[in-house]
């Protein structure tokens, strides 16, 4: 089955310091992409990183590292440097190709970060 | 700006009066795709649309259809409404649906409650 797990429900962190948001998956696929996105209280969806299963090199934009590692089928969020920002609820989600030739998102549950002053 | 619009934001309604919510993008996306949120659930696909005229079933679509008679809108509609359609509703757009590396645009949200 295809499915994203997200183990924590809410994380605290305090400004200016480091959180890891877990992300694994689950596919049989070699070719997939793995998309996290943010939520702040306001509801929107923004797109913050995207890491290709073939892509060598750990994606990275801005503060926002995707921290992949293939083998135990994990992609993690890193976020450097928190701000008060930051507090919003966070969704990985993995792309895939159906056998209809369609691209199709799957999202885990979310982390809701909160980053304390 | 490109953006991806929904309308209404907010929406109180009640059981069985129909209701549209409508989805435009400007950036002359190809692909568009409707998504619920729920506590717990993340975001489940409704119906997507592959192009004008082209829809298909996602993976939570009993209760709603839509229609993409021009290439910006996607409009979803609920014939029928019920309680267990109380959600968050999002509407998404991307250039291709060919490739997993196409990012998907989502619209603002609509925040639907079913009396």
């Amino acid at each position: 089955a295809q499915k994203i797990t997200q183990t924590q429900p809410g994380m605290f962190v305090q400004e200016k310091e480091a959180v890891t948001l877990d992300c694994t998956y689950d596919t049989s696929d070699q070719s997939y992409g793995l998309f996290w996105y943010k939520q702040p209280s306001s509801g929107e969806m923004i797109f913050l990183i995207y890491q290709g299963s073939y892509d060598e090199q750990n994606a990275t934009e801005g503060r926002y590292s995707l921290n992949f590692q293939k083998a135990r089928k994990s992609a993690n969020l890193v976020i450097s440097a928190s701000q008060l920002g930051d507090s919003a609820m966070y969704f990985c989600a993995m792309s895939l190709v159906m056998n209809t030739g369609f691209q199709k998102l799957v999202f885990g549950t979310g982390t809701r970060l909160l980053v304390s002053p | 700006e490109a953006q991806v619009t929904q309308n209404p934001r907010y929406l109180i309604t009640v059981t069985g009066k129909k209701l549209t919510v409508t989805c435009s993008q400007n950036m002359n996306h190809e692909y568009m795709s409707w998504y619920r949120q729920d506590p717990g659930l993340g975001l489940r696909q409704i119906y997507y649309s592959m192009n004008v005229e082209v829809t298909d079933k996602g993976d939570v679509p009993e209760g709603y259809k839509v229609s993409r008679k021009e290439k910006r809108n996607f409009p979803l509609i609920l014939e029928s409404p019920s309680p267990n359609q109380t959600s968050l509703y999002f509407c998404a757009s991307s250039l291709s649906f060919l490739r997993h590396q196409e990012t998907q645009y989502f619209g603002p949200g609509t925040r639907l409650l079913v009396l």
